[in-house]
């Protein structure tokens, strides 16, 4: 199975600052057939199941605000958040689609500072 | 509407089995493979098992193998998790989710949103 690494493991941001999270692959999810990369992030709020906003590494799920975008190719991956706002508070996770099973990070948890 | 509807769970005691069911109604759930994925309270999301659209290819983790079985029913739109042998650490919210499906342009995941099951004595 494809493990996911991320880090930190969590994070404390002042609103309206920026944050980032890192997201490792211990193999490729790039598919050379069509160059994209089969990773995805989520964003989970308590009593609530995840909500994905990034797939294929970089592409915002519709509806989701541009202040989160995704980065990486290969086995190095960041989801940044521009301009961190209250609703952002929330556990992120990444997750790898490449292969079956579909194997996630073990979470990053974002705060306000 | 897509969407998932998990029941099933309960409070079981150690050594106990329960069945999970997860309803799919709204769409063709029959070429989609699926995923079980369960949340202790506190933890990060962890992966159970994976069954592919036919049947032909199941995967479990190594934390519930030899103990669940995942099967579905493509003509009631179902997939199910028999779980056997429950113990303190299976004590988690469990997931029903489908698999990613991409095209060329674009790709679709969907979760429900969950049933607990709660193994205590």
């Amino acid at each position: 199975d494809i493990v996911m690494t991320q880090s930190p493991d969590s994070l404390a941001v002042s609103l309206g600052e920026g944050a980032t999270i890192n997201c490792k692959s211990s193999q490729s999810v790039l598919y050379s057939s069509n160059n994209k990369n089969y990773l995805a992030w989520y964003q989970q709020k308590p009593g609530q199941p995840p909500k994905v906003l990034i797939y294929w590494a970089s592409i915002r799920e519709s509806g989701v605000p541009d202040r989160f975008s995704g980065s990486g190719s290969g086995t190095d991956f960041t989801l940044s958040i521009s301009s961190l706002q209250a609703e952002d508070v929330a556990v992120y996770y990444c997750q790898q689609y490449y292969s079956p099973p579909s194997t996630f990070g073990q979470g990053t948890t974002v705060e306000i500072k | 509407e897509e969407q998932l509807v998990e029941s099933g769970g309960g409070l079981v005691k150690p050594g106990g089995s329960l069945r999970l069911s997860c309803a799919a109604p709204g769409f063709s759930f029959s070429i989609y493979s699926m995923n079980w994925v369960r949340q202790a309270p506190g933890k990060g999301l962890e992966w159970v098992s994976f069954i592919s659209s036919s049947s032909s290819t199941i995967y479990y983790a190594d934390s519930v193998k030899g103990r669940f079985t995942v099967s579905r029913d493509n003509v009631k739109n179902s997939l199910y998790l028999q779980m056997n042998s429950l113990r303190a650490e299976d004590t988690a919210v469990y997931y029903c989710a489908r698999d990613f499906y991409c095209s060329d342009t674009s790709c679709s995941v969907l979760w429900g949103q969950g049933t607990m099951v709660t193994v205590s004595s």
